[in-house]
């Protein structure tokens, strides 16, 4: 009955390669967010969605791209991956000025 | 954007001292929550603390919205309190709501 889910937990693969990174959410929660975190341990924000629609990009390379096939879901999507994408990723929800509530973290390593 | 700063940056306790943590963020917000990320890299809500405090056991928060600063309360502190402890606020920008986090406090209790 986990509140925020996200797979995998790890994610190594090679430059170049496009990879998914699921997350979904039981708490009936009308925004979800993607945080990726750095080697220094640093939280940005990368994408937020309302209802379903995008209100929140904040310079993030196009190849990184947010799908939301319903308000329990948001996955992302990285294509041609790079060195520099290793991180952490987080992905959260709440409603609108509430409690966040985050997922476990993907650890991804590129090769 | 809203700016967040935490202090200390490091800190380390033996067993059973006592700590306060303190973060400033320079402009109105919506609400305000504290997280411990522990050792393996989970992000655990603490506190939603928009203002006025609030206690969970040995921990317990302080919010003076109208000046800008929250503050978190460690008693006693126990090894299976180290890890980061991140501030986030919640702000409105641009009719979005995004959850801005400080750099974090590394916490290390040793025995």
């Amino acid at each position: 009955d986990t509140a925020v889910s996200q797979t995998p937990k790890y994610l190594v693969t090679q430059m170049g390669n496009d990879k998914s990174i699921k997350c979904e959410q039981n708490l009936g929660h009308d925004t979800m967010y993607w945080y990726k975190q750095d080697s220094k341990k640093f939280l940005k924000i990368m994408f937020s969605y309302n209802n379903k629609e995008l209100i929140i990009n904040e310079t993030v390379p196009n190849r990184f791209s947010p799908k939301s096939p319903d308000k329990a879901h948001l996955n992302l999507h990285i294509n041609s991956l790079e060195l520099g994408d290793s991180a952490v990723y987080f992905c959260a929800s709440s409603q609108p000025r509430g409690e966040a509530f985050f997922g476990q973290g993907t650890r991804l390593t590129v090769v | 954007g809203i700016q967040v700063e935490q202090s200390p940056p490091d800190l380390i306790l033996q067993e059973g001292a006592n700590s306060t943590l303190r973060c400033n963020f320079s402009d109105s917000v919506n609400n305000l929550q504290w997280f411990h990320q522990n050792p393996w890299g989970q992000l655990i809500n603490l506190f939603y603390i928009p203002s006025g405090t609030k206690q969970n056991g040995r921990l317990s928060a302080t919010t003076v919205a109208t000046e800008r600063y929250s503050l978190l309360y460690i008693s006693s502190s126990q090894t299976t309190d180290s890890g980061v402890y991140f501030c986030a606020v919640c702000y409105s920008g641009a009719g979005s709501y995004q959850l801005t986090f400080g750099k974090g406090t590394k916490l290390s209790v040793i025995p």
